[in-house]
C-alpha cells in the first residue's frame, strides 16, 4: 500500500498570498496518478488536480500541481477566501487506493 | 449537471448489516465506474469500494474486504453499498463518487455525493 504524507498538517495564510502544499509518497506513484482535492468543512470534496498537474474542469488558473515519484506539490498562486479549506492528495496508480491526511489552510 | 445523491444511513448496532444507496443523474451511468470514499468524523478520506462500470469487477482495501460489497443496477441508475459486520471504526460519512473515466477506469473521483452517515454504536 502507498502511505501519502502531507505537509505541512496546517498552513496559516493571508488572503493574496501563495501556498504551498507538499504530498509525498511512501513509494513511486506510477504515471503520474496523483489527484488533489479540495474540502471545505461540511461539504463533499472537490476534485482540484489529476495526472499530478491537470486541472479539472471549471478549477481557476491560480492552482497548479507538479511533481513525479514520491514528491508533488499543489500551489496556490494567490489566495481567494473560498480557498480557505483541507486539501487532500489521492495516488489512483496501484490498489488501494490511497489519500493522505490532508493540509489545512487557514486564515491568518 | 450530474448529481449523486446517497440514502440509506443510520444508527446501527456493531455486527449488523446496513445497505447504503447512491442514485445517479445527469450522466450516463452505465459507462462511468463508481466508487464509495468515507469520512470517519473529524478524520481524513479513505477509499473503501470500487465497481467497473460493467459491474464486473469490484475492488476493496483489506480494511472492509469480506465484509462490504458493492454492486450497481445500471437500469435503475443506482449503486448500492452492502455492509455486513459493522465494528465501530466503520462510523463515517459515506460518499458516493464518480470515476473521472468514460468507458475506462481513470481511478480518481470527479463528481461527489453529499455524503449519507453511517453510526455504529450499541
Amino acid at each position: 500500500e502507498i502511505v501519502l504524507t502531507q505537509s505541512p498538517g496546517t498552513l496559516s495564510l493571508s488572503p493574496g498570498e501563495r501556498a504551498t502544499l507538499s504530498c509525498r509518497a511512501s513509494q513511486s506513484v506510477s504515471s503520474t496518478y496523483l489527484a488533489w482535492y479540495q474540502q471545505i468543512p461540511g461539504q463533499a470534496p472537490r476534485l482540484l488536480i489529476y495526472g499530478a498537474s491537470n486541472r479539472a474542469t471549471g478549477i481557476p488558473d491560480r492552482f497548479s500541481g507538479r511533481g513525479s515519484g514520491t514528491d508533488f506539490t499543489l500551489t496556490i498562486s494567490r489566495l481567494e477566501p473560498e480557498d480557505f479549506a483541507v486539501y487532500y492528495c489521492q495516488q489512483y496508480g496501484s490498489s488501494p487506493l490511497t489519500f493522505g491526511p490532508g493540509t489545512k489552510v487557514d486564515i491568518k | 449537471q450530474v448529481q449523486l445523491v446517497e440514502s440509506g444511513g443510520g444508527v446501527v448496532q456493531p455486527g449488523r448489516s446496513l445497505r447504503l444507496s447512491c442514485a445517479a443523474s445527469g450522466f450516463t451511468f452505465s459507462s462511468y465506474g463508481m466508487h464509495w470514499v468515507r469520512q470517519a468524523p473529524g478524520k481524513g478520506l479513505e477509499w473503501v469500494a470500487l465497481i467497473w462500470f460493467h459491474g464486473r469487477d469490484t475492488y476493496f482495501p483489506d480494511s472492509v474486504k469480506g465484509r462490504f460489497t458493492i454492486s450497481r443496477d445500471n437500469s435503475r441508475n443506482t449503486m448500492y453499498l452492502q455492509m455486513n459486520s459493522l465494528r465501530a471504526e466503520d462510523t463515517a460519512v459515506y460518499y458516493c463518487a464518480r470515476d473521472a473515466g468514460a468507458g475506462y477506469l481513470a481511478g480518481f473521483q470527479d463528481y461527489w455525493g453529499q455524503g449519507t452517515l453511517v453510526a455504529v454504536s450499541s
